[in-house]
């Protein structure tokens, strides 16, 4: 049984471009959401979806922005990226009844230039 | 969501007891104490979870103080491989509208052979 995955597993980016990041979530598993990691500080919140909905999100600006798939699978797109986006983005997955055990993707490392 | 308090680091020795620390003082009778851990590059890995009641799986042992107002996580043979940051997270488990995690700096273990 695969876990999370994500893709890419890196990527290097310029201020000003946008990028898609992906994530497929745990077999059964129905919600994705979405974690910001900078160097040496906790994941941050971005959002959630489930149902194809984004359920909550956190305090990002709108530049960030994701979609959810019929299959479940997931992308989170940020647009005129910032060299503070560099950071390590993390999907994790879980069943909508058991929303505080999630499971996490290995992450994807984005560096903006 | 209850703030939590956790050392920065730890050691341990390889074989020996690893138990982490985790004081929740405001924590409310709805709210569970949540672990998890990240290991170097990795994304964080759910560990155990718990509301009052002493819990234990394969991965740790969980001790909730009567009051609630602190926590332990305990690994009982700890090996180089649980050398990691391991998070204590305080939430509703069940209901309202604030699905996501939040992370602090968590305890960074260190496992010396």
């Amino acid at each position: 049984d695969a876990g999370v995955t994500q893709s890419p597993t890196h990527l290097i980016k310029t201020r000003g471009q946008q990028v898609t990041l992906r994530c497929s979530p745990k077999s059964g598993h129905d919600t994705v959401s979405w974690y910001q990691q900078a160097l040496g500080q906790g994941p941050q919140f971005i959002f959630q979806y489930y149902e194809e909905e984004e359920r909550q999100r956190g305090n990002f600006p709108d530049r960030f922005s994701g979609h959810q798939f019929p299959n479940y699978s997931s992308e989170l797109n940020v647009n005129a990226l910032l060299l503070g986006d560099s950071a390590l983005y993390l999907c994790a997955s879980s069943l909508v009844g058991l929303i505080y055990e999630q499971y996490f993707g290995p992450g994807t490392r984005l560096t903006v230039t | 969501d209850a703030k939590t308090t956790q050392p920065p680091s730890m050691d341990c020795a390889e074989g020996r007891a690893a138990n982490l620390p985790c004081n929740h003082s405001t924590i409310s009778g709805n709210e569970y104490v949540y672990w998890y851990r990240q290991i170097h590059s990795q994304g964080p890995q759910y560990i155990i979870h718990g509301l009052k009641n002493n819990e234990t799986n394969e991965m740790a042992s969980l001790i909730i103080t009567e009051d609630r107002k602190s926590s332990t996580l305990i690994l009982p043979h700890a090996t180089l491989r649980d050398t990691a940051v391991y998070y204590c997270i305080v939430r509703v488990a069940r209901g309202g509208s604030n699905y996501k995690l939040t992370f602090g700096k968590g305890t960074l273990l260190t496992v010396n052979p």
